[in-house]
C-alpha cells in the first residue's frame, strides 16, 4: 500500500533552535518528493521538490534530504522563527499505470516558541 | 497562495442541502483538484481535472460533483449523498499532472 509517514506528528522548539522532520514512505514507483509548509487555516505552500537522483535541496533556512534507497527524507529548519510555526507536509509523487498521483502525509504540527 | 482563489472561506450546510464550493485559476494552468483535508490525515483527493470538460474521480468522489466547463475554474458540489462533510477543502492547480501544485487558501464547510 502506498503511505506516507511522517514524525513526530508535534513539535515544539524555541525560536533560534534548530529542528528536523522526518518522512517515510512506501510508495512505488516514485517519481519525486515534495515538502509542504501549511499555515493553519491557509493552504499548502511548497517548499521544495526533490526527484530520485537528487540527495539534497535548500531554499533559504529549510533543507531536505532524501535517501532513495531507505525511502526517507527530511526536513531540517536552522536558526528557527515564529513564523515558521506550521505543518510541514510531505508529499511523494508516483508514476502509476492509471496516470500520475500524489500521495501525502498527515503533517507535522511545528510551534516556535519565543 | 498564488493566483488561485477560493470562496467562501466558511460555509455552512443544512441537512439535505447541496453546496458549491468556488475554485478560479489566473495561472492558466491546465489540472485542477480537489482535496479535502480532515484533523490528523493526509490531504485526500476527491477530483481532477487535466483539460477543459475532462474530469476524473480520485479516491473519495462520493457524494461530492464537479465540472469544468471552463480553463480558471472548477467548482465543487457537496451533495447531500455526503454524509460527513464537514471539513477543509483545498483546490490546487498545476501545468500537468506532475508538476508542483498550487493551493488555494481552502474553504472551511461546517453542518449545521
Amino acid at each position: 500500500k502506498n503511505q506516507v509517514e511522517q514524525s513526530p506528528q508535534s513539535l515544539i522548539i524555541l525560536e533560534g533552535k534548530n529542528c528536523t522532520l522526518q518522512c517515510n514512505y512506501t510508495v512505488s514507483p516514485f517519481s519525486n518528493l515534495r515538502w509542504y509548509k501549511q499555515d493553519t487555516g491557509r493552504g499548502p505552500v511548497s517548499l521544495t521538490i526533490m526527484t530520485f537522483s537528487e540527495n539534497t535541496k535548500s531554499n533559504g533556512r529549510y533543507t531536505a534530504t532524501l535517501d532513495a534507497d531507505t525511502k526517507q527524507s527530511s526536513l531540517h529548519i536552522t536558526a528557527s522563527q515564529l513564523s515558521d510555526s506550521a505543518s510541514y507536509i510531505c508529499v511523494v509523487g508516483l508514476r502509476g499505470l492509471d496516470g500520475n498521483k500524489l500521495v501525502f502525509g498527515a503533517g507535522t504540527i511545528l510551534r516556535v516558541k519565543s | 497562495d498564488g493566483g488561485i482563489t477560493q470562496s467562501p472561506k466558511y460555509l455552512f450546510r443544512k441537512e439535505g442541502q447541496n453546496v458549491t464550493l468556488s475554485c478560479e485559476q489566473n495561472l492558466n494552468h491546465d489540472a485542477m483538484y480537489w482535496y479535502r483535508q480532515d484533523p490528523g490525515q493526509g490531504l485526500r483527493l476527491i477530483y481532477y481535472s487535466q483539460i477543459v470538460n475532462d474530469f476524473q474521480k480520485g479516491d473519495i468522489a462520493e457524494g461530492y460533483s464537479v465540472s469544468r466547463e471552463k480553463k480558471e475554474s472548477f467548482p465543487l458540489t457537496v451533495t447531500s449523498a455526503q454524509k460527513n462533510p464537514t471539513a477543509f477543502y483545498l483546490c490546487a492547480s498545476s501545468w500537468q499532472a506532475v508538476e508542483t501544485q498550487y493551493f488555494g487558501p481552502g474553504t472551511r464547510l461546517l453542518v449545521l
